[in-house]
């Protein structure tokens, strides 16, 4: 039972234009999600993260975007940039809990 | 900002022997680590929730006899796999989990850069 899903395995953007990285969750009790970006080899990297009180979080060139109604979220890179190239991966987590999900992954790819 | 680190970054060993990774809080204390594995191109897969000084909990369908955690201090995780064999080979990850570092989350683990495990 997936409980994160992260539909798309690749994007491929354009250095300069927006990415957007999508994300959905089944379970209800989820309350906080994070997104996190990964090289190959290496540990996963906190990028930003959101709590199901808001609706938006911003930091820099990422925003992500939570809509409850439709357990839905959202990763904005605006400019997007080849160094921005790399696996993002979704996660939540119930806040007792502390375990957290992941998603699937998606492979961004910013050509110059 | 947080930092964790893991040794080795990658071992290669032989059938039947044991490795030990280590997975340590360099800049804060962390009552809760967690280890993860990850398959290529697969999500990363929660093995075990590791607590400091007791039991670790362990995700369904992962062997506690076979996958030793042992938190022995705020800062130090270790997994040891027992008896390796080549199904385990894997890219291990850890994690530590810092609570209420910020008003902006109240719940972030940061990961170490992991270990690629490859058993002969």
């Amino acid at each position: 039972d997936q409980q994160v899903k992260q539909n798309s395995p690749s994007l491929s953007v354009q250095e300069g234009r927006i990415s957007i990285l999508n994300c959905d969750y089944t379970n209800s009790m989820f309350d906080y999600f994070l997104w996190y970006k990964k090289y190959p080899a290496e540990g996963p990297t906190f990028l930003i993260s959101i709590s199901s009180i808001k609706d938006k979080n911003e930091d820099g060139r990422f925003t992500v975007f939570l809509n409850k109604s439709a357990k839905h979220l959202s990763l904005h890179i605006v400019p997007s940039q080849p160094g921005d190239s790399a696996v993002y991966f979704c996660a939540a987590t119930a806040h007792q809990g502390g375990k957290l999900i992941f998603g699937q992954g998606t492979e961004l790819s910013v050509k110059p | 900002g947080a930092v964790v680190s893991q040794h080795p970054s990658w071992v290669i060993c032989k059938s039947g022997t044991s490795v030990k990774i280590e997975c340590r809080s360099l800049d804060f204390q962390a009552t809760t680590m967690f280890w993860y594995r990850q398959f290529p191109k697969q999500s990363l897969m929660l093995m075990a929730t590791s607590n400091e000084g007791s039991k670790a909990t362990y995700e369904q369908g992962v062997e506690k006899d076979k996958f030793l955690i042992n938190h022995a201090s705020l800062t130090l995780s270790t997994l040891t796999v027992t008896s390796a064999h080549p199904e385990d080979s894997s890219f291990y990850i850890c994690s530590a989990r810092i609570l209420g570092m910020s008003t902006t989350f109240t719940d972030t683990q940061y990961f170490g850069p992991g270990t690629r495990l490859t058993v002969l």
